[in-house]
């Protein structure tokens, strides 16, 4: 089924590890998002791609590094984690900012530092 | 930057009718989304709205004034499975899209 596959579903960090969420799409999208949702809180944008080979920072960037080398591929890093960062993480795509359409969201990760 | 305001939590009887409101700021407007939201699951895309009025899916309808910075999205013949959070999507001066926090709507029987 085309859509957007978050991996892994669920993680359990130590404080300092490192780790990488992977975000593939296959309906050609150009535009690929990570965000965050914690509670009472709604969607954060955490960093975001415009197309292949680009980045740029959204509202919360801070301790999270992205690459998107190939167009379907959107991965997240986290270099040292913390345990501020547990929350749900979403990646999603979208065919432009303005998609008629909408965004289409990833099943999400959980993430959970300890 | 974006700030968004919905009611945090609302609640209906089955076959009803609920309104849920959004407000947001309206500097570099382009368009407002609703997307719903069931506990542990992904957004889903419910409606976009670029010009003032209401438009009409089925059950659902979501209005938009764009002088107002207002929105609402109602909800007719009220299920069960509505019960969900619905979040409202401003655009941040004409950039990436904001997310309000969510409105969590409780559907009874």
């Amino acid at each position: 089924n085309a859509g957007v596959t978050q991996t892994p579903k669920f993680r359990v960090l130590k404080t300092g590890q490192s780790m990488t969420l992977l975000c593939a799409q296959d309906m050609n999208h150009e535009y690929m998002y990570w965000y965050r949702q914690d509670p009472g809180m709604g969607l954060r944008l955490i960093h975001y791609s415009v197309g292949e080979g680009t980045t740029a920072k959204g509202e919360v960037p801070d301790g999270y590094n992205v690459s998107r080398l190939k167009k379907q591929n959107f991965l997240l890093g986290l270099e040292s984690a913390a345990p501020s960062q547990t929350s749900v993480y979403f990646c999603a795509s979208s065919y432009g900012q303005q998609a008629l359409d909408g965004y289409t969201f990833g099943s999400g990760t959980r993430l959970t530092v300890v | 930057g974006q700030n968004i305001d919905q009611p945090t939590e609302m609640t209906a009887t089955e076959g009803a009718i609920v309104q849920i409101n959004c407000t947001y700021q309206t500097s570099g407007f382009n368009g407002l989304f609703w997307y719903q939201q069931h506990a542990g699951e992904a957004p889903t895309f419910l409606s976009y709205n670029v010009l003032d009025g209401l438009e009409e899916k089925g059950r659902f309808s979501s209005f938009l004034s764009r002088s107002k910075g207002y929105s609402y999205l109602l909800l007719k013949e009220l299920q069960m499975k509505d019960s969900a959070s619905y979040l409202c999507a401003a655009p941040n001066y004409g950039q990436n899209f904001v997310f309000g926090p969510g409105t969590r709507l409780s559907v009874l029987p």
